[in-house]
């Protein structure tokens, strides 16, 4: 069985303030594929990244970056200089062998003004 | 279309009786996933289809849910004898399938039981 556990629920940081949310998963599989996805207010889901089991190499993206560690079974995701617009719910979600695509419970990211 | 499409928006339904929640993915794609996400919650795993494979049906949480796919296109999602726990946005997704596909959501469906 896979698992997928996001232990934050709920942050809240002051504009510009950097933020760390954490993912930490469980899975039998070798080659898998991790996920980060972002439910604003409005509800629709968005895909923000992917990241196989084989490729270790951080990612940074404008203000966002990927931390992928194998070894603790982790896949954590930093905003940089956090805004307004950043307030939403992220979900980590983890792909298998199976194909079934396992969420988080989701962190609620309030960045305040 | 142009993204996956769920119908209705919302559905406000009386105890007991049964509803159907439409999805519409995204033209080409051969995964469909249902997920469930109740209020302040994650999203809640029910059932995914690939291609012409047999459905993962391991999430549905009771013998009251069912869902289809016609043509491995267009999908039902049908609830029997609705309870008022069933309240919560259901979720719709389509991917290209395999691992490393991200999968599109739709606006989902807001059902409320009363």
């Amino acid at each position: 069985a896979q698992k997928v556990t996001q232990a934050q629920t709920e942050i809240s940081v002051v504009e510009k303030e950097d933020v760390t949310l954490d993912c930490v998963y469980e899975t039998r599989d070798t080659t898998y594929y991790l996920f980060w996805y972002k439910q604003p207010p409005s509800g629709e889901l968005v895909f923000l990244i992917r990241r196989n089991s084989f490729d270790e190499q951080n990612e940074i993206s404008g203000r966002y970056s990927w931390n992928f560690q194998k070894s603790t079974s982790s896949f954590n995701f930093t905003i940089t200089a956090s805004q307004v617009v950043d307030s939403a719910v992220y979900f980590c979600a983890l792909n298998g062998e199976n194909e079934k695509l396992t969420f988080g419970t989701g962190t609620r990211l309030t960045i305040i003004p | 279309g142009a993204g996956v499409s769920q119908s209705p928006s919302n559905k406000v339904t009386e105890k007991g009786k049964d509803v159907e929640l439409r999805c519409d993915p995204i033209s080409g794609h051969t995964a469909l996933y249902w997920y469930r996400q109740s209020l302040g919650q994650g999203l809640e795993f029910l059932i995914y289809f690939q291609g012409n494979s047999a459905p993962d049906k391991s999430g549905l949480p009771s013998d009251r849910f069912s869902a289809e796919r016609t043509g491995g296109s267009v999908s039902t999602l049908t609830i029997q004898r609705t309870q008022q726990e069933d309240s919560a946005v259901y979720l719709c997704a389509s991917s290209g399938g395999g691992l490393n596909t991200e999968a599109f959501f739709g606006q989902g469906t807001r059902l409320t039981v009363v």
